[in-house]
């Protein structure tokens, strides 16, 4: 199974100012026939289901805001969230779809400095 | 639009079973697989199970395999969870979602069903 991993497990950042979160999967899940990596991003409100941000690694949801973006290849990866919003304040997860058996990472909690 | 309606959420005892279910509407159900995600309470999110568009095939976490099944009914627009032999870690609010169909993604969300299982 692959196992993904997000750090840090918290943060906390000022408004305006940029968040970035980072997740490892254990195995690699770019593919070399497609070239795109299975990798999403979810954002969790309090009190709400998920909401898929970004998919493919770096390409963005419609309607999702570009200070929302994606990047990385392989099994490193980055969501950063640029001029952080109050409403931004909610818990971030990764996903990797590689694997029929998908995993998410264990979340990272955002919050306003 | 897109709706997904979880239902069948209770307290049981362990040892116990239920059966979750799904309304779907808004999309043509018969045409994407489909996917459990569970949350226990404070914890993060875990992949449950997933079915493909006939049924054909399913695949489950390790920790459930034996004990849920996951099924639908197109006809009805509806997916299930069958769950058996109920443990304390099984307690959680269990989401159904739509898969994207680019290979797990998960681009509709319902608002989930609360499991609790206690003695």
């Amino acid at each position: 199974d692959i196992v993904m991993t997000q750090s840090p497990g918290s943060l906390a950042v000022p408004l305006g100012e940029r968040a970035t979160i980072n997740c490892r999967s254990s195995l690699s899940i770019l593919s070399t026939s497609t070239n795109k990596n299975f990798l999403a991003w979810y954002q969790q409100k309090p009190g709400q289901s998920p909401k898929l941000l970004i998919y493919w690694a770096s390409t963005r949801v419609s309607g999702v805001p570009d200070r929302f973006s994606g990047s990385g290849s392989g099994t490193n990866f980055t969501l950063t969230i640029n001029s952080l919003q109050a409403e931004d304040v909610a818990v971030y997860y990764c996903q990797q779809y590689f694997s029929t058996s998908i995993s998410f990472g264990q979340g990272t909690r955002l919050e306003i400095k | 639009e897109v709706q997904l309606v979880e239902s069948g959420g209770a307290l049981v005892q362990p040892g116990g079973s239920l059966r979750l279910s799904c309304a779907a509407s808004g999309f043509t159900f018969s045409s994407y697989w489909m996917t459990w995600v569970r949350q226990a309470p404070g914890r993060g999110l875990e992949w449950v199970a997933k079915i493909n568009q006939d049924g054909s095939e399913k695949y489950y976490v390790d920790s459930v395999e034996g004990r849920f099944t996951i099924s639908r009914d197109n006809a009805k627009n509806s997916l299930y969870l069958q769950m058996n032999s109920l443990r304390a870690e099984d307690t959680a609010v269990y989401y159904c979602a739509r898969d994207v169909d680019r290979g797990g993604d998960l681009d509709y969300w319902g608002q989930g069903t609360m499991v609790i299982v206690s003695s």
